[in-house]
């Protein structure tokens, strides 16, 4: 079965500091699609990468950074120079074809992530 | 502005009441999904349609119907809620059924039962 620890359940940084969220998913599938979200105090939760298992290679967008780990099943988010905006929970997911046909991201607990001024 | 609208954002109701909360994408995505988010919790999914027809039920209490009109639209009819049913009700769309494509969330139905 498919599962995804966070195992920081928060994060409490000052702005411009630096902040990295683990994600840890185990899968019996060799094909599969991680996602990370934010999810603000507003609700929305708001798309922010997908990797697939066969690219491994790391991603820079703008403050965010991925490094994601087939080796260690890890899929860890950096924000670079935090800002008070970055103030939300962050869920990791997982999707494979055995969760549903593929219709169902099993999410970790959500780590929320605190940016003070 | 998300792309995926619901409303209302906020709802109180009773036991008894009936409701409806609703879901619009204009995207042109195939897929959508209702979710009930509690406190401090991550999305539990609730239910999958896939071009129109639902795919997916994960098991929800029959005070939970959902509705999908046509492409663009997703209703979740209530009836008879538990005060366990409070939650953050979130819709979510996504190109198609396939499971490497990014689910696009709404702001979310805020319920309260009394």
């Amino acid at each position: 079965a498919q599962k995804v620890t966070q195992a920081q359940t928060e994060i409490s940084v000052v702005e411009k500091e630096d902040v990295t969220l683990d994600c840890v998913y185990e899968t019996r599938d060799t094909t599969y699609y991680l996602f990370w979200y934010k999810q603000p105090p507003s609700g929305e939760l708001v798309f922010l990468i997908r990797r697939n298992s066969f690219d491994e290679q790391n991603e820079i967008s703008g403050r965010y950074s991925w490094n994601f780990q087939k080796s260690t099943s890890s899929f860890n988010f950096t924000i670079t120079a935090s800002q008070v905006v970055d103030s939300a929970v962050y869920f990791c997911a997982l999707s494979d074809l055995e969760g549903a046909a593929g219709n169902k991201l099993t999410f970790g607990g959500g780590t929320r992530v605190l940016v003070k001024p | 502005d998300t792309e995926v609208t619901q409303t209302p954002k906020h709802l109180v109701m009773g036991m008894t009441n009936k409701k409806s909360l609703k879901c619009e994408q204009h995207m042109g995505h195939r897929a959508m999904y209702w979710y009930k988010q509690k406190a401090k919790k991550p999305p539990e999914l609730m239910f999958v349609y896939s071009y129109e027809k639902l795919s997916i039920n994960e098991s929800v209490p029959s005070r939970f119907s959902p509705e999908c009109p046509n492409s663009s639209l997703l209703n979740l009819h209530l009836h008879a809620l538990q005060p366990e049913d409070s939650a953050l009700y979130l819709c979510a769309s996504s190109r198609g059924g396939s499971f490497n494509q990014p689910q696009h969330f709404g702001d979310g139905t805020r319920l309260s039962i009394l």
